[in-house]
């Protein structure tokens, strides 16, 4: 079971950056892989990035990459999403998720001038 | 990257009867450690997406029976046995066996 918690969407301006935080609870954080994954208004899923159970191992989509950086504090249980020079094209929604099997209900992110 | 594609892309189904949603792969999806990572995920609206089956053919804890998966190799599919009103919703394949990992476009389901 468990529970993720995700926080710190907003609306923001191109260019400018944001945090995302997921707090976890009900699991040996540690012990997992965790991801983000995006929706776009309307849209599909979209993997954006995932980070190894002790933070040494990431990938990026290529749709992020040098933007974006995920990292994690297994000692506060807290997944973390650094997102800079943000484009119109990143709103979505930000989900984090245990492998695929335990989603977040995410947080918005609009990035609009 | 690995191309996920889903058909039909939306589906009206009467109450009761089956339903099925196909995934084709671009690619073959076993890992190099034998397993093969694809699994379905039901996003009922307004809310996050949910694992249903996972490992091509198992069924998470929780998702009632009457969601089964199959394929092999490139193909796979996800089967309703009896829709029920509860399954309305956007279904999505996705592969976790290369990065980045990748969904299908998602398949409607509606109620007839």
């Amino acid at each position: 079971q468990g529970q993720l918690v995700e926080s710190g969407g907003g609306v923001v301006q191109p260019g400018e950056s944001l945090r995302l935080s997921c707090a976890v609870s009900g699991f040996t954080f540690s012990n997992y892989a965790m991801h983000w994954v995006r929706q776009a208004p309307g849209k599909g899923l979209e993997w954006v990035t995932d980070i190894s159970l002790d933070g040494i191992y990431t990938h990026y989509a290529d749709s992020v990459r040098g933007r974006f950086t995920i990292s994690r504090d297994n000692s506060k249980n807290m997944l973390y999403l650094q997102m800079n020079s943000l484009r119109a094209e990143d709103t979505a929604v930000y989900y984090c998720a245990k492998g695929f099997d335990l989603w977040g209900r995410g947080t918005l992110v609009t990035v609009s001038s | 990257d690995i191309v996920m594609t889903q058909t039909p892309l939306s589906l009206a189904v009467t109450l009761g009867q089956p339903a099925s949603i196909s995934c084709r792969s671009g690619e073959g999806l076993v890992h190099s450690d034998g397993n093969t990572y694809l699994s379905w995920l039901q996003q009922r609206p307004g809310q996050p997406p949910r694992l249903l089956i996972y490992g091509i053919s198992n069924r998470f804890s929780g998702v009632p029976d009457r969601f089964s998966g199959s394929g092999a190799g490139t193909y796979f599919t996800l089967t309703i046995s009896r829709v029920e009103a509860e399954d309305v919703g956007v279904y999505y394949c996705t592969q976790a066996t290369e990065f980045p990992h990748t969904f299908g476009q998602g398949t409607k389901l509606e109620i007839k």
